[in-house]
Formats: structure tokens, C-alpha cells, sequence
């Protein structure tokens, strides 16, 4: 089945720094998405994005398809944005697989 | 909507017992999914439904697991006997279909519960 890696695993920064998060998978897919488990062990869609670029706010995403990858870029970073940052993906019937996640941990 | 709806939201029960987890997908939506998240395995697909029907539980661990979904509003996952192994946060999720009714294209976006965290002393 599909591989999906998650890099770097962990990550701490100042607050007001930006960041970028990697996911690379190892097959074409035909859904990636980017979870945030926040303290609480909340699960928060963030983007939904096969493929091309997404922003919301701070936050924006890009899959480049073709070469199996994807990122998720968090600009001027808040407290409130710590927890694990999850990508997930499939292709074809298989079920969605979700990578170790990198756990961000931002400091005031 | 008020999302995706999980009860309870925590369990601690003793090796042995029934443990049944309930959940309500968010309404319209024709895919439901359990999960389960642990330190050492994070989050693994345990069983998915399509229009109420299971379509993969390959995830399910032992025949200890069972999981039902007896209308489009409603499944349970039920772990009969419990063991302190079964410990871990379980998630239910819905996704919206999408394609043409019958096309089996799977649904996108998936929308997760709050979890509930379960404890088997």
C-alpha cells in the first residue's frame, strides 16, 4: 500500500517564525489531506489538496503530484499552533493512511 | 451541523468487560470510519462504511472487534472481551460522497469525532 513520510518529526520554534512541513508519498493519490491534532487530541481538517496550492490565513498547502509531495507552510507562528501535524493520503480503493506526523511546538 | 458526534468520551473499564463506542456522523454523509490512535502504532484505519454497509475491516485488530452501523445516523464499535492492550483513543469520521450516486468513488474530506479515550485496567 501507499508509504506516506512525514518530516522533520519534530519541530519547536519562536513564536512569530515561519515553518514548512513535509509529506512525501510513495504512489499517485487521489486524496491528501493535512490534520492538526491540537493538546486536547483534537483531530482539525486543514486542507483537502490532491494536487496545486491552498491557503487559509497563515497556513497554505501544496501538493506537487507529479513528484509526490507535499507541503504545508505556517507563517508568523502563534502558541496556539502547536500540537501534531498530520498528512494522510490514498489511492485508488486503499484506505486512508496517515503519516507519524511531525509535532510542532511553539514558544512564546 | 454539529459534526461528528462520539460517546463516551472517555472509558475506563476492567479486562473482560463489554466496551461498546458510539457515533453520529455528521448528516448527508454516505462514508463513516473508525480509527484508533496509540503511542506506539499512531492512527490506523480500523473499519470503514459506505451507505451503511462495511466495505474494508481489514483494520480490525482480533474478532473481539465488532462494528455496526444500523442506519445512516448511528454505529457502535464494540470490543467484547477488553484487554489492557485495547487502551488507546478511538476515532470515528465521516466523508461526504462524492461522483455520481453508484460511481464508488470514495468520499473526500474526512471530518473527525472528538475521540473517545479508552482505558482497560
Amino acid at each position: 500500500g501507499i508509504q506516506v513520510e512525514q518530516s522533520p518529526p519534530d519541530l519547536i520554534l519562536q513564536e512569530g517564525a515561519n515553518s514548512t512541513l513535509r509529506c512525501n508519498f510513495s504512489d499517485s493519490v487521489n486524496n491528501l489531506q493535512w490534520f492538526h491534532q491540537n493538546p486536547w487530541g483534537q483531530l482539525i481538517n486543514l486542507f483537502y489538496i490532491p494536487s496545486g496550492t491552498k491557503q487559509n490565513g497563515r497556513l497554505s498547502a501544496t501538493t506537487v503530484a507529479t513528484e509526490r509531495y507535499s507541503l504545508l507552510y505556517i507563517s508568523s507562528s502563534q502558541t496556539t499552533d502547536s500540537g501534531v501535524y498530520f498528512c494522510a493520503a490514498y489511492s485508488g480503493n486503499t484506505p486512508l493512511v496517515f503519516g507519524k506526523g511531525t509535532r510542532l511546538s511553539v514558544i512564546a | 451541523d454539529a459534526g461528528v458526534i462520539q460517546s463516551p468520551r472517555h472509558e475506563v473499564t476492567e479486562m473482560g468487560q463489554e466496551v461498546t463506542l458510539r457515533c453520529k456522523p455528521i448528516s448527508g454523509h454516505d462514508y463513516l470510519f473508525w480509527y484508533r490512535q496509540t503511542m506506539m502504532r499512531g492512527l490506523e484505519l480500523l473499519i470503514y462504511f459506505n451507505n451503511n454497509v462495511p466495505i474494508d475491516d481489514s483494520g480490525m485488530p482480533e474478532d473481539r472487534f465488532s462494528a455496526k452501523m444500523p442506519n445512516a445516523s448511528f454505529s457502535t464499535l464494540k470490543i467484547q472481551p477488553s484487554e489492557p492492550r485495547d487502551s488507546a483513543v478511538y476515532f470515528c469520521a465521516s466523508s461526504p460522497r462524492t461522483g455520481k450516486m453508484g460511481s464508488g468513488r470514495r468520499g473526500e474530506t474526512q471530518y473527525f469525532g472528538p475521540g473517545t479515550r479508552l482505558l482497560v485496567l
